[in-house]
């Protein structure tokens, strides 16, 4: 069966830090993957999804920034970290582009920024 | 713009069914209605999906209007670990999921 794994599950970090936060996925091949922030008390929002090692679409302008060095391996980075920043990150994978799309959630990394 | 529109919350006894709805009136013909719900401190997580018929599975029964312009989820049997935001969701070929601010339940004991 199919699990994401994130890392690390909290993290708090100063202001103009660097952050790498990292997302594996097992039991799948060649996934879809997303990045998503959650503010406190706020929707989801579309960071960047990749359908392959090495492309990535981003949604939201913004210091961040996404890789994916291995077919089953998505990685948010940040150089310098902003107040802002702080929120609930989740990673998610599919299969499948299009209607009927399902997308499956990791467990997330709340991170704090101060 | 999540194009669909839900309850900002709902109560809910335990052991009752609740009925959760969405109103989606500028749906398309090939739009599919997705619902995730999300439990506290945890990533969302897919419940059900339709586009015409209503649809049954281990969790959920999704009812969808005949016109398609509303659709609603059911939980047979609330129980305390359904306590979560669900979100509606719209889904066309080409677009990636949108999650509004969905509906908080809350279950009462």
């Amino acid at each position: 069966s199919q699990t994401i794994h994130q890392w690390p599950a909290t993290l708090v970090q100063p202001v103009g830090s660097p952050l790498s936060l990292e997302c594996t996925v097992e039991g799948t091949s060649n996934p879809n993957l997303y990045w998503y922030r959650q503010a406190a008390g706020r929707g989801l929002q579309l960071l960047f999804y990749s359908v392959g090692i090495g492309q990535i679409s981003s949604e939201v302008p913004q210091n961040l920034s996404a890789s994916r060095p291995q077919d089953r391996q998505f990685i948010l980075s940040s150089k310098k970290l902003l107040l802002s920043d702080s929120g609930f990150y989740l990673c998610a994978w599919s299969v499948h582009f299009g209607a009927q799309e399902t997308q499956y959630f990791g467990p997330g990394t709340r991170l704090l920024v101060l | 713009d999540a194009k669909t529109t839900q309850p900002n919350s709902m109560e809910s006894n335990e052991e009752e069914p609740v009925h959760l709805p969405c109103n989606h009136s500028t749906i398309s013909g090939t739009d599919y209605i997705h619902w995730y719900r999300q439990l506290p401190s945890q990533g969302p997580e897919y419940v059900i999906h339709g586009l015409t018929s209503n649809v049954n599975n281990r969790m959920a029964s999704l009812a969808i209007a005949e016109d398609r312009k509303s659709s609603t989820l059911i939980l047979h049997r609330a129980t305390l670990r359904d306590a979560a935001v669900y979100y509606c969701i719209l889904r066309g070929r080409d677009d990636k999921i949108i999650f509004g601010k969905g509906t908080r339940l809350h279950i009462l004991p």
